[in-house]
């Protein structure tokens, strides 16, 4: 079975410009969850959703960051504009229940 | 509010040592407790859980207990190998409302 897939794997781009993470939850699973992980912060919770409606998310940390989940397979966490202090691995995972699973990630580099 | 934390890395540690990583968590009522781990270069993974006090999860020569009573979950392994080197993070979740809370995460390297 395919696990939770993310795209891209990495990301430069440069400040200013519009990023976009994309994420194909585990086929099934009814909850999905944005992370990022930078080592200054650790592992953040950026945004949840249970049935493809956002729960919370407080997590978020400005205006510039959006999550969107139109339906059950597809997810995307959009930066517009991006800036260097986004930096950071971006990790989805999704769950059925209590046990979540993660993707492999999206090491973003803003410059 | 609730909360996990762990005991701050990096742990460095021989091959064959013991190692205990401590967890405690604040909670309101009665989470399920986790431990995830990731390795170099991935997203993390379940390594045990535990659902109620008392319980013990165990997994790959890892174990934790579900301590109500010191609100602990502390991860242990009798003799760890360098492949255990990896970041373990302590969780805990709420099932009425799919809440998860991650710890900061301790660093494990285990040198030959």
């Amino acid at each position: 079975d395919a696990g939770v897939i993310q795209s891209p794997r990495h990301e430069v781009t440069e400040m200013g410009q519009e990023v976009t993470l994309r994420c194909k939850p585990i086929s099934g699973h009814n909850s999905l969850f944005w992370y990022r992980q930078t080592m200054m912060r650790g592992l953040e919770l950026l945004i949840y959703f249970n049935n493809n409606v956002p729960i919370d998310d407080s997590g978020m940390p400005e205006d510039r960051f959006s999550a969107k989940m139109p339906n059950a397979s597809f997810s995307t966490l959009k930066i517009q504009p991006s800036e260097p202090r986004d930096s950071a691995v971006y990790f989805c995972a999704s769950s059925l229940g209590e046990v979540q699973y993660f993707g492999p990630g999206t090491r973003l580099t803003v410059l | 509010g609730d909360s996990v934390t762990q005991m701050e890395g990096p742990v460095t540690l021989s091959e064959e040592a013991f190692l205990t990583i401590n967890c405690t968590y604040t909670a309101t009522g009665y989470p399920s407790l986790f431990w995830y781990v990731q390795y170099p270069g991935e997203g993390l993974q379940l390594l045990l859980k535990a659902t109620k006090a008392d319980d013990k999860g165990s997994n790959k020569g890892f174990e934790a207990t579900y301590r109500k009573e010191t609100t602990s979950f502390h991860l242990e392994k009798g003799s760890v190998q360098v492949s255990d080197s990896a970041v373990y993070f302590c969780a805990r979740f709420y099932n009425n409302n799919n809440d998860m809370r991650f710890g900061a995460g301790t660093r494990l390297t285990v040198k030959p």
